[in-house]
C-alpha cells in the first residue's frame, strides 16, 4: 500500500528565505507526482505536477524535483514572502488503470514578515 | 470556466439527519472523486467514479452513498448522520487522459451534532 510522508508538519521561516518541503512516498510505481496549496478553510489549489518520467517542474518561485528510485519530491520555494503562508500537501497517484491520489498530511508553512 | 463546484459550502446536521452533498463538474472529466479531511489526517477518499454509471469504494466509504448518473455530477449521500462524519469534504475531479491533473472543489465544512 502506497504511504505518502511529508516531515515536518508545520515550518515557519522569516520572509525572503528559500525553503525545501519534503514528500517521500514508499512505492516508486507512480505515475505522476502533484503539489498542492490549501489555505486556511479553502480548497486544494493546484502547484505543480510532474510526470513519472520527469525530473522537475518550474512555475514562478516554485520548483518541484521528482526522484522516483528513491521515493522522494520536494518543493523548493524561493524568496519565501508572507502571501507563501499556507500548508502544502503532496499526493501521488500510482500506475494502473483507474488509479487514484494518495495523499501526504502537509505542511503548515509559516513566513514571518 | 467553472471548474468543480460543490454546494453547499457549509451545514450542521442533527444525528440522524441525512443530506446530499452536490458535486458539478464543467470539464468532461471522467473520473470523479469524494474525499475528507480530517485535522492531521489528511484526506482520505471516500468513493470514487470513472466514468457515468460506475462508482467504487474508496478508504472510508461507510457511511456513505454515491451516484453517477451523468458525467458531470456525482452527490455524496449520508443517510444517517453520526458525530464521526463531522469533517471538511472535497470533491475532485480528472481527465481520464492526458497528464491526469486532480482539480479539487473548494469543500463543504459539515458539523453533526
Amino acid at each position: 500500500k502506497q504511504e505518502v510522508t511529508q516531515i515536518p508538519a508545520a515550518l515557519s521561516v522569516p520572509e525572503g528565505e528559500n525553503l525545501v518541503l519534503n514528500c517521500s512516498f514508499t512505492d516508486s510505481a507512480i505515475y505522476n507526482l502533484q503539489w498542492f496549496r490549501q489555505d486556511p478553510g479553502k480548497g486544494l489549489t493546484s502547484l505543480l505536477l510532474i510526470q513519472s518520467s520527469q525530473r522537475e517542474q518550474t512555475s514562478g518561485r516554485l520548483n518541484a524535483s521528482l526522484d522516483k528510485s528513491s521515493g522522494r519530491s520536494t518543493l523548493y520555494i524561493a524568496a519565501s514572502q508572507p502571501g507563501d503562508s499556507a500548508t502544502y500537501l503532496c499526493a501521488v497517484r500510482p500506475t494502473g488503470a483507474n488509479s487514484k491520489l494518495t495523499f501526504g498530511k502537509g505542511i503548515t508553512l509559516s513566513v514571518r514578515p | 470556466n467553472a471548474g468543480v463546484t460543490q454546494t453547499p459550502k457549509f451545514r450542521i446536521l442533527k444525528i440522524g439527519q441525512s443530506m446530499t452533498l452536490q458535486c458539478t463538474q464543467d470539464m468532461n472529466h471522467n473520473y470523479m472523486y469524494w474525499y475528507r479531511q480530517d485535522p492531521g489526517m489528511g484526506l482520505k477518499l471516500i468513493y470514487y467514479s470513472v466514468g457515468a454509471g460506475i462508482t467504487d469504494k474508496g478508504e472510508v466509504p461507510n457511511g456513505y452513498n454515491v451516484s453517477r448518473s451523468t458525467t458531470e455530477d456525482f452527490p455524496l449521500r449520508l443517510e444517517l448522520a453520526a458525530p464521526s462524519q463531522t469533517s471538511v469534504y472535497f470533491c475532485a475531479s480528472t481527465q481520464r487522459t492526458g497528464g491526469l491533473k486532480a482539480f479539487f472543489g473548494q469543500g463543504t465544512r459539515l458539523t453533526v451534532v
